[in-house]
């Protein structure tokens, strides 16, 4: 079954602080992977998107990294921000179909 | 901005009735999805248009359709609504298939009363 599971499912860091959220997939064949960032109410806003080839990948403060062969995948935010506090949600598409398969978020909260 | 647009941003009404959401994809974007987003939930994938047609089904309810137009803008159309319909309604677009870019829309929030 194609699934795509996050952890944690929340997390509280204070500010300055750096932080890692995982993401292990199920989903084949494997397209590529995308990180969003969705603030309370709002679109999800894209922060990466990586394909088979790619094994990191940086915006900013946030970097992505891709193993294709444990089919997992890390968002490691750097320094954080209180504008960090949003949920971060990992989606995986598969290959020869156009749909996405959504993560159920980490919900992270910055404190300062 | 992400360029698409969805309308209205609210929309309250009562059980039973039926409503119609509107999106704009960002210009060029062919592909338009549709998302239900239940509060505290995660985004649930409904449907998916590209280039005027249908091209992947999700958990869609039968009491709920869709449709791509000719200049690419997308209504999502909701009836006999529920209570638990009440949530987020997401578009995005993206220029072609799933090795593109998807851009969100800011959504509709309808609460069903």
């Amino acid at each position: 079954k194609n699934q795509v599971e996050q952890s944690p499912q929340s997390l509280i860091i204070l500010e300055g602080k750096n932080c890692t959220l995982q993401c292990n997939y199920t989903v084949s064949p494997f397209s590529n992977l995308r990180w969003y960032k969705q603030d309370t109410g709002r679109g999800p806003v894209s922060l990466t998107i990586m394909t088979f080839s790619e094994n990191t990948k940086s915006n900013g403060r946030y970097t992505a990294t891709l193993d294709a062969d444990t089919k997992q995948s890390s968002l490691h935010i750097t320094a954080s921000q209180l504008s960090d506090s949003a949920s971060y949600i990992c989606v995986v598409s598969r290959r020869n179909t156009d749909k996405l398969i959504f993560g159920t978020g980490t919900r992270l909260q910055v404190f300062p | 901005d992400s360029g698409v647009t969805q309308t209205p941003k609210h929309l309250i009404t009562a059980t039973g009735q039926r409503v119609t959401l509107r999106c704009s994809p960002r210009s060029g974007d062919l592909s338009v999805y549709w998302y239900q987003q239940s509060l505290d939930q995660g985004l649930q994938f409904l449907i998916q248009y590209y280039n005027g047609e249908e091209r992947a089904k999700g958990n869609i309810l039968e009491r709920f359709s869709a449709q791509q137009f000719p200049d690419l803008h997308s209504e999502l159309n909701l009836s006999s609504l529920e209570l638990g319909d009440s949530a987020l309604y997401f578009c995005a677009s993206s220029v072609a298939t799933s090795n593109t870019e998807a851009f969100f829309g800011q959504g509709t929030r309808l609460t069903v009363v």
